[in-house]
C-alpha cells in the first residue's frame, strides 16, 4: 500500500531562516507528489505538486522536487516569514486527486 | 466565491445519537470526498465518490455512511456516534483527471 513519512514537528524557526520540511514515500505504481497547507482554523490548500520523477514544484517561494531514486519529496524555503507559520502535509496519490495518502503533518511556527 | 461548503462549522453531539454532516460543492466537479483529521495521524480517507449514483470505501470507513444523490451535494452520516468518531471532518472536490483537489473549511465534531 502506500505510505507517506514526514518529520515531526513542532519547527520552530526565526524569520529568514531556511526551511527543510522531510518526507519520504512508499507507493505503489508512480504516485504524484503534493504539499498542502493548513494556515490556523482553516481547510487545507495546496502548495505545489510534482506529477512524475525530477519535477520541481514550486509556489510562494517554496520548493520540492520529486526525487525516484530517494523517494522523497523535501520542502524547502530560503526565507521563512511568520505568515508562513502552518502545518504542512505532505502527500501523494496514485490515482485521482482527491483519494489522497497523507503524512501526519508538520507544524511550523516562525517568530520575529 | 466558488468552492467547498460544509455545515456544521462545529458540532458537540452526545454519544449514540445520529448526525449527519453537509457538503455541497459548486464547481461540478465528479470526485468528492471525506477525510477526518486526527492529530499524529493526518488525514485519512473516510468515504469517496467518483460520479453522482456511486460510492466507495477509503481507508476508515467503518460508522459511517455517505451518499450521493446528484453532483452537488455529498453528505457524510454517523448512524450512531462514539467517542473515537471526535476529529474534524474535511470534505473535498476534483474533477476525475485533476491532480489538484479542493477542500472545505472542515467541521470539528466533538462526541461526548
Amino acid at each position: 500500500g502506500n505510505s507517506v513519512t514526514q518529520m515531526e514537528g513542532p519547527v520552530t524557526l526565526s524569520e529568514e531562516a531556511f526551511l527543510t520540511i522531510n518526507c519520504t514515500y512508499t507507493a505503489t505504481g508512480y504516485p504524484s507528489l503534493f504539499w498542502y497547507v493548513q494556515y490556523p482554523g482553516e481547510g487545507l490548500q495546496l502548495l505545489l505538486k510534482a506529477t512524475k520523477a525530477d519535477d520541481k514544484g514550486s509556489n510562494k517561494g517554496f520548493e520540492a522536487t520529486y526525487r525516484k531514486e530517494t523517494t522523497s519529496f523535501h520542502l524547502e524555503k530560503g526565507s521563512v516569514q511568520v505568515s508562513d507559520s502552518a502545518v504542512y502535509f505532505c502527500a501523494l496519490t496514485t490515482g485521482t486527486a482527491s483519494k489522497l495518502t497523507f503524512g501526519t503533518g508538520t507544524r511550523l511556527q516562525v517568530t520575529l | 466565491i466558488a468552492g467547498i461548503t460544509q455545515a456544521p462549522t462545529s458540532q458537540i453531539l452526545a454519544a449514540g445519537r445520529r448526525m449527519t454532516l453537509r457538503c455541497t460543492q459548486d464547481m461540478r466537479h465528479n470526485a468528492m470526498y471525506w477525510y477526518r483529521q486526527d492529530l499524529g495521524l493526518g488525514l485519512r480517507l473516510i468515504h469517496y465518490s467518483n460520479t453522482a449514483g456511486t460510492t466507495g470505501k477509503g481507508e476508515v470507513p467503518d460508522g459511517y455512511s455517505v451518499s450521493r444523490a446528484n453532483t452537488d451535494d455529498f453528505p457524510l452520516t454517523l448512524a450512531s456516534a462514539v467517542p473515537s468518531q471526535t476529529s474534524v471532518y474535511f470534505c473535498a472536490s476534483s474533477t476525475l483527471q485533476g491532480t489538484e483537489a479542493f477542500f472545505g473549511q472542515g467541521t470539528r465534531l466533538t462526541v461526548v
